[in-house]
C-alpha cells in the first residue's frame, strides 16, 4: 500500500522565478492538503483540494496556487519566488469527510530560494 | 481562531524512562480532534496518536498515551519505556471537527540520552 509520495525532494530557485511541487496521495484517500514548515516551526496550512476544487485556504497570497487531477494528485505552484518562501513543504491526504479522518503526511520537498 | 501552544522547546530522558511532553489549546468549539504527530530527521511527519474530543477516555497506543483534559483544554503525550527510536520532533495539532485544516504547535524536540 504506497504512501503519500512527494518529487522532488529538494528543489533550489532563485527569487523571481515559479516552481511547481508534485504530491500524491496514499491509496484510496481523495483529498489533498498543502502545509509550509519554515525551518524551526510548525507547519503552516496553504489549501486543500478535493474533487479537483480548492475548498479551504489558510493566509497565504495569491501567489500560491494549486491543482488537483482526475487521479487525486495534486500540484503546488509559487510565483514569483520569493526568499521567505524558503521552507519544507508538506502534503498530506486524507478521505474528504470521513469523521475524524487523519491526514498522511508525504516526505516533504525542501525548497531553497537564492 | 484556533491556537496550538507547545511550551517546551526542548525535552530529553533516559532511555527507557517516561517523559511527558505538554500542549495546550485554544478553542470556543465543543467538536474536534488533537492529535501527536513526530518528525525524525528525515522529515517526514507520522501520526503517534489521536484522540477525538468526545470521548472522555484517552487514547493509547502501544507505549504512547495521551492526558486529554477537555475543560483545561490541555492534551499531554506521554511517552514510556523511552527507546533511541523516539528521537524526534513532536507537533501537538488540533482540527475541528468541521474544518479540515490541521493547527500545529511549534514542536518539542525530544532527545533520548542512551
Amino acid at each position: 500500500d504506497a504512501g503519500v509520495t512527494q518529487s522532488p525532494t529538494h528543489l533550489i530557485k532563485t527569487r523571481g522565478q515559479q516552481v511547481t511541487l508534485r504530491c500524491s496521495p496514499k491509496s484510496g484517500h481523495d483529498t489533498v492538503s498543502w502545509y509550509q514548515q519554515a525551518l524551526g516551526q510548525g507547519p503552516q496550512f496553504i489549501f486543500q483540494y478535493y474533487e479537483e476544487e480548492e475548498r479551504q485556504r489558510g493566509n497565504f497570497p495569491d501567489r500560491f496556487s494549486g491543482h488537483q487531477f482526475p487521479n487525486y494528485s495534486s500540484e503546488l505552484n509559487v510565483n514569483a519566488l520569493l526568499l521567505g518562501d524558503s521552507a519544507l513543504y508538506l502534503c498530506a491526504s486524507s478521505l474528504f469527510r470521513a469523521r475524524g479522518d487523519t491526514q498522511y503526511f508525504g516526505p516533504g520537498t525542501r525548497l531553497t530560494v537564492l | 481562531a484556533q491556537t496550538v501552544t507547545q511550551s517546551q522547546p526542548e525535552m530529553s530522558v533516559q532511555e527507557a524512562e517516561t517523559v511527558t511532553l505538554s500542549c495546550t489549546y485554544d478553542t470556543s468549539e465543543s467538536d474536534y480532534y488533537l492529535f501527536w504527530y513526530k518528525q525524525p530527521p528525515s522529515r517526514q511527519m507520522i501520526l503517534v496518536i489521536r484522540q477525538e474530543a468526545y470521548k472522555q477516555q484517552n487514547a493509547t497506543e502501544n507505549r504512547f498515551s495521551v492526558n486529554f483534559q477537555k475543560a483545561a483544554k490541555s492534551f499531554s503525550l506521554k511517552i514510556s519505556d523511552s527507546q533511541l527510536g523516539d528521537a524526534a520532533m513532536y507537533f501537538c495539532a488540533y482540527r475541528s471537527a468541521g474544518n479540515e485544516k490541521l493547527t500545529f504547535g511549534t514542536g518539542t524536540r525530544l532527545t533520548i540520552i542512551p
